[in-house]
């Protein structure tokens, strides 16, 4: 276990909702970063939010969209839902934001846009 | 052209065989080398981290990075039925960047 917790495990949303998921990282470490992965496909990097600024981000539209906050807990949001939405969203939490800070990520939030 | 290349599988070994697993890569920035391995419907727990080429090892798994055909592998000794999963290789870049790129990830049956 990585002590990188994820919520909901499951959610169901329909096309055009919004829906907001939560992550609460490792003790000690203040960098979120968060992951999209399809059926089949790897990890696609989002965005990392590192001292609750949004350090970088991805090839994503800005319907994508996040927060940190002061304990280093994240939030991903994302509006107006489409079915290729639906996949499993991964969080990661790192000490730093580098790329020599080993990343480690909760279990997931699958999410199904019907 | 995908900047990590990675064989989906499925590939199924016997009990006690020995895995080899890989990456190729497009982008001579990257430098550090990681191996993560998924369950079903769970998270990448991370195996191996490499810095730059060279070998690693920790227990039955050995991971190797040769930068110069940029190619790195994950091998498995003595391969167990739980060893079953999807394997993921990940990188990036040196210093000033964050996010790694991963590989779409190998599924390895190991028979009993």
């Amino acid at each position: 276990e990585t002590g990188v917790t994820q919520s909901p495990t499951h959610l169901i949303k329909t096309r055009g909702q919004q829906v907001t998921l939560r992550c609460s990282s490792q003790s000690g470490h203040n960098t979120v970063s968060w992951y999209q992965q399809a059926l089949g496909q790897g990890p696609q990097f989002i965005f990392q939010y590192y001292r609750e600024e949004e350090n970088g981000r991805g090839n994503f539209p800005p319907r994508f969209s996040g927060l940190q906050f002061p304990n280093y807990s994240s939030e991903l949001n994302v509006n107006a839902l489409e079915l290729d939405d639906s996949a499993l969203y991964l969080c990661a939490s790192s000490f730093g934001e580098l790329a020599k800070n080993i990343q480690y990520f909760g279990a997931g939030t699958r999410l199904s846009v019907l | 052209q995908k900047e990590v290349e990675q064989d989906p599988g499925p590939l199924s070994v016997p009990e006690g065989a020995i895995v080899s697993l890989n990456c190729t890569y497009s982008n001579s920035a990257f430098q550090y080398f990681m191996w993560y391995r998924q369950y079903s419907r769970k998270g990448p727990e991370l195996l191996m981290y490499t810095y730059s080429s060279g070998n690693k090892e920790d227990g039955r798994f050995t991971a190797q990075v040769d930068k110069s055909s940029k190619y790195i592998s994950l091998f498995i000794r003595d391969s167990q039925p739980s060893d079953s999963a999807t394997y993921l290789c990940a990188m990036s870049r040196g210093s000033g960047t964050y996010k790694y790129i991963f590989g779409t990830g190998t599924r390895l049956k190991v028979l009993a």
